[in-house]
């Protein structure tokens, strides 16, 4: 079975702040990790994915994440906040060769001040 | 461009009606998924189907049901809507064997009064 904890239900940062949004994961197999981001009523939308080799993955808008196997995470992270990423962040997990489920964390709202 | 559609982006219906929240996705996906999102718990899965006429249960199926006769549609039915369906419902699909990627419609909030 597979679990992911996100830290932090609310994130606040300024404007040109790093973005950090933590992600821990649990699997007994290798997984697939997802980050996705949801804009104000709108549907979820994929950010960066790792499935295998490069553990530093690189998404859209600036954000990357590293997958850290010994830590079992997968934190987001920006170097420089901008106000449009504000929004609702949300990391999942799922099994490489299994089944083909998501398994979400309950999500890391991020608010960024001017 | 991949697409998603979900039939309503707002519903507002009445305890006890039936109600039928469509989705259709447009990449010949064979899995396609239902979420209910509600805040601080995340997305929990309803119901899932991995090819046509096939479904499999979620984490909290009860209260609902799922139709999928054919490939590009999957519908969840509430039978007999109560209060405690009152979410945002989202929609998702996957081509099988890739890396379990979903795409995600743009969800229907669903208020029952």
């Amino acid at each position: 079975a597979q679990s992911v904890t996100q830290l932090g239900s609310h994130v606040s940062v300024s404007e040109g702040a790093l973005v950090l949004l933590r992600c821990n994961y649990s699997s007994s197999v290798p997984p697939y990790l997802f980050w996705y981001v949801q804009y104000p009523n709108q549907g979820l939308q994929l950010l960066l994915k790792y499935t295998t080799g490069a553990t530093l993955v690189k998404g859209i808008n600036g954000f990357e994440a590293e997958f850290k196997k010994s830590e079992t995470s997968f934190h987001l992270t920006k170097p420089s906040a901008h106000m449009s990423d504000a929004a609702e962040y949300f990391c999942a997990v799922s099994a490489q060769g299994g089944s083909e489920k998501l398994v979400f964390g309950k999500g890391t709202k991020l608010t960024v001040n001017p | 461009d991949v697409k998603v559609t979900q039939s309503s982006r707002y519903l507002v219906k009445r305890t006890g009606e039936k109600v039928f929240l469509e989705c259709v996705q447009d990449m010949d996906h064979e899995n396609m998924f239902w979420y209910r999102q509600d805040p601080g718990l995340g997305l929990r899965l309803i119901y899932f189907s991995y090819d046509v006429k096939m479904k499999e249960k979620g984490d909290i199926p009860e209260g609902y049901s799922v139709s999928r006769e054919k490939k590009e549609r999957f519908s969840l039915i509430l039978e007999s809507a109560s209060t405690n369906q009152t979410s945002m419902y989202l929609c998702a699909s996957i081509h099988s064997g890739t890396n379990n990627e979903q795409f995600f419609g743009p969800g229907t909030r669903l208020t029952v009064l």
